[in-house]
């Protein structure tokens, strides 16, 4: 069965990086695209952008251009959200989420969420 | 960007009530439209995609329709699993890729 499984909460300090890793099982990694998701405590969901997995191009929206970068490690169908410059507001759960096949272009399976806090 | 608004922003249902939630695009969208169910602590789950076609295990009591800028998800006979927040979100296929969400819909119980 489709499963995303993303790695393990995280703790920064403001200024710091962070990376989640999201890794894909049962279906083939390079046909999906892959999008990532945010959810501030208490808030709604945020887009924050998508990897071809096949090619490695990806769609970053503008406010998060320069500060997210989105990687894939096919050999272990791993997709990886790099988020610098972090601050308060960057504290939220990241979400991995697989986007159907064209035409359609919504969201079918979500990984479990990975917290990162960012505290000093 | 393309702005989604929902409403209203919280419902208050009894058990085997019927609840009907709106969605609606700043521009038209066509049927590029999804709706997720969210339970606290858990994931978004795909309901319906292409404005009104349910996902694969979605019970029959979920339904949705609309097209362009107006769109609604209904929910008939209210199960306690139901209780949740519900979001839209346009996947405009004629655009550049940037999908985008609505605030939700908290429906609980009443």
């Amino acid at each position: 069965q489709v499963q995303l499984v993303q790695s393990g909460p995280e703790v920064q300090k403001p200024g710091a990086s962070v990376r989640v890793s999201c890794k894909a099982s049962g279906f083939s990694f390079t046909v999906y695209f892959m999008n990532w998701v945010r959810q501030a405590p208490g808030q709604g969901l945020e887009w924050m952008g998508m990897m071809n997995p096949n090619t490695g191009e990806t769609i970053i929206p503008q406010k998060f251009q320069g500060r997210v970068a989105l990687t894939r490690d096919a050999s272990i169908s791993t997709a990886f959200l790099h988020l610098s410059g972090l601050t308060s507001d960057d504290t939220a759960v990241y979400f991995c989420a697989r986007r159907t096949l064209d035409p359609e272009r919504a969201f079918d399976f979500w990984g479990q969420g990975t917290l990162v806090t960012v505290s000093s | 960007e393309i702005v989604m608004t929902q409403s209203p922003a919280t419902l208050s249902v009894s058990p085997g009530g019927r609840v009907t939630l709106f969605c609606r695009a700043s521009q038209s969208v066509a049927g590029n439209l999804a709706w997720y169910q969210q339970k606290p602590g858990q994931a978004p789950r795909l309901l319906i995609y292409a404005a009104s076609t349910r996902a694969t295990g979605v019970p029959a009591r979920f339904s949705a329709s609309g097209s362009g800028t107006e769109f609604t998800l209904t929910i008939s006979s209210l199960q306690s699993e139901d209780f949740a927040v519900y979001y839209c979100q346009q996947y405009d296929k004629w655009r550049p890729e940037e999908p985008t969400f609505g605030p939700g819909t908290t429906v609980d119980i009443k």
